[in-house]
């Protein structure tokens, strides 16, 4: 198993729908893990910090479920500027971030 | 709040050549630096781990040679690719913790002619 995996996508979905993404990890001493939103040609900021069972910040929520090792990330009333790749990120060993290949969400009128 | 600057955003050199990246951390200290690369629809490769006063640790698969990486304070981490090659066209970029949060440099888009 990668030691972090994601569905590359992409979600092609219209404007306010929910969409969800999930991302495994093979790491289960992770403690922390982290949402980052990336832009074409751009660096990746943090969305999301997820440090025990879930976090919500407004439309967005995250989960985490140690006992299948996945986080899950929620998008409710999806806008066209949510248009972006989504990147899981667990820290591995020596807390050096491992990052998932991204969801690419489109969100269309 | 915690910052790093990495510089130059976009570069173009001629094949052959050697470029310089420099990370910079503003506010904190950066004991650690990570340099990845990323080519387009890929993930965040991991190159190599610079640690301030000692030799940078490289993922398998890249060059050390090729890629030099200094790290000689606390406030700058450099990746230096030498001898470049079209197939080194990427995105690269830097990021750093402070306690458990990763602070990423804007990236720099190197294109090789």
């Amino acid at each position: 198993r990668k030691e972090v995996e994601q569905d590359p996508g992409p979600f092609n979905v219209p404007e306010g729908a929910t969409v969800a993404f999930n991302c495994t990890y093979s790491n289960s001493a992770s403690q922390s893990f982290f949402w980052y939103r990336q832009d074409c040609r751009k660096e990746p900021k943090l969305l999301m910090s997820v440090y025990s069972s879930g976090n919500e910040d407004g439309r967005f929520t995250a989960q985490l479920n140690r006992a299948s090792q996945y986080i899950s990330l929620l998008i409710r009333d999806s806008k066209l500027s949510d248009s972006a790749t989504y990147l899981c990120v667990v820290p591995g060993g020596s807390y050096i971030p491992t990052f998932g290949r991204g969801t690419s969400l489109i969100v269309h009128p | 709040g915690a910052v790093v600057s990495q510089h130059p955003s976009r570069v173009i050199c001629k094949s052959g050549t050697s470029v310089k990246i420099e990370c910079r951390s503003l506010d904190f200290q950066a004991t650690t630096m990570f340099w990845y690369r990323q080519f387009p629809k890929q993930s965040l490769m991991l190159m190599a781990t610079s640690n301030e006063g000692s030799k940078a640790t490289y993922e398998q698969g890249v060059e050390k040679d090729k890629f030099l990486i200094n790290h000689a304070s606390l406030t700058l981490s450099t990746l230096t690719v030498t001898s470049a090659h079209p197939e080194d066209s990427s995105f690269y970029i830097c990021s750093s913790s402070e306690g458990n949060t990763i602070y990423f440099g804007e990236g720099s888009w190197l294109t090789v002619v």
